[in-house]
């Protein structure tokens, strides 16, 4: 079936350690996004990419990076520079305006 | 460049209208909106493009007023599976698109 795969559902991490969130998508998708949800927050955009290999900054890329290197992939790094990366990170794709959503990633730095 | 919604929390019995507005400080170019049930990914409702128009079904319905750079959602008649929390997602010429901070909603029975 076609849509948007995130792994790993759950992850812990220690602080001061890079993680990366892998986001594949099966759906011919050009456009990509990553945001990040906090209670009461909404979604909030941290990198979005309209083509294979570019890619911009959203309003809270500060400690994140990415790549589009495949059409089907954009995985995003969470670093150490990132002051609280304890969230719900969600990856999304999409062609005609609509976005499809993964599961989800849920992050917890301990 | 978040836009507002509002009302922040809706609470309604089965059968009930609902009206969730969407606002920005900046044109737009399209209005999203999405519903997410707890613990889920969001999904998609409908997507307004420029022109003014209504898009939707016949019991959940969507204005845009690219003048006021405003957008509303209508729930009609309120079922229990309306439960959750919509985001409206608002779209630029820089292809962005920025979510609000949501409106959740409780149907009771």
């Amino acid at each position: 079936d076609g849509g948007i795969t995130q792994s790993p559902k759950y992850l812990f991490r220690k602080e001061g350690q890079n993680v990366t969130l892998s986001c594949e998508q099966n759906l011919n998708h050009d456009a990509m996004y990553w945001y990040r949800q906090d209670p009461g927050q909404g979604l909030r955009l941290i990198y979005y990419s309209q083509i294979v290999n570019d890619f911009q900054k959203g309003d809270i890329a500060e400690g994140y990076s990415v790549s589009r290197e495949k059409k089907e992939s954009f995985p995003l790094t969470v670093t150490s520079a990132q002051k609280n990366p304890t969230a719900f990170y969600l990856c999304a794709s999409s062609w005609t305006g609509e976005l499809f959503f993964g599961e989800g990633s849920r992050l917890t730095v301990l | 460049q978040q836009p507002v919604q509002s009302p922040q929390a809706v609470i309604l019995r089965e059968g009930e209208d609902a009206v969730i507005n969407c606002s920005s400080s900046k044109a737009l170019y399209s209005v999203h909106w999405y519903r997410q049930k707890h613990g889920e990914a969001p999904v998609f409702l409908m997507i307004l493009l420029k022109g003014g128009e209504q898009k939707g079904h016949e019991k959940i319905s969507a204005s845009f007023n690219e003048k006021k750079q405003q957008s509303s959602l209508y729930l009609t008649a309120s079922q229990l599976s309306y439960s959750g929390t919509y985001f409206c997602g608002t779209e630029y010429r820089d292809d962005k698109i920025i979510f609000g901070k949501g409106t959740r909603l409780h149907i009771l029975p």
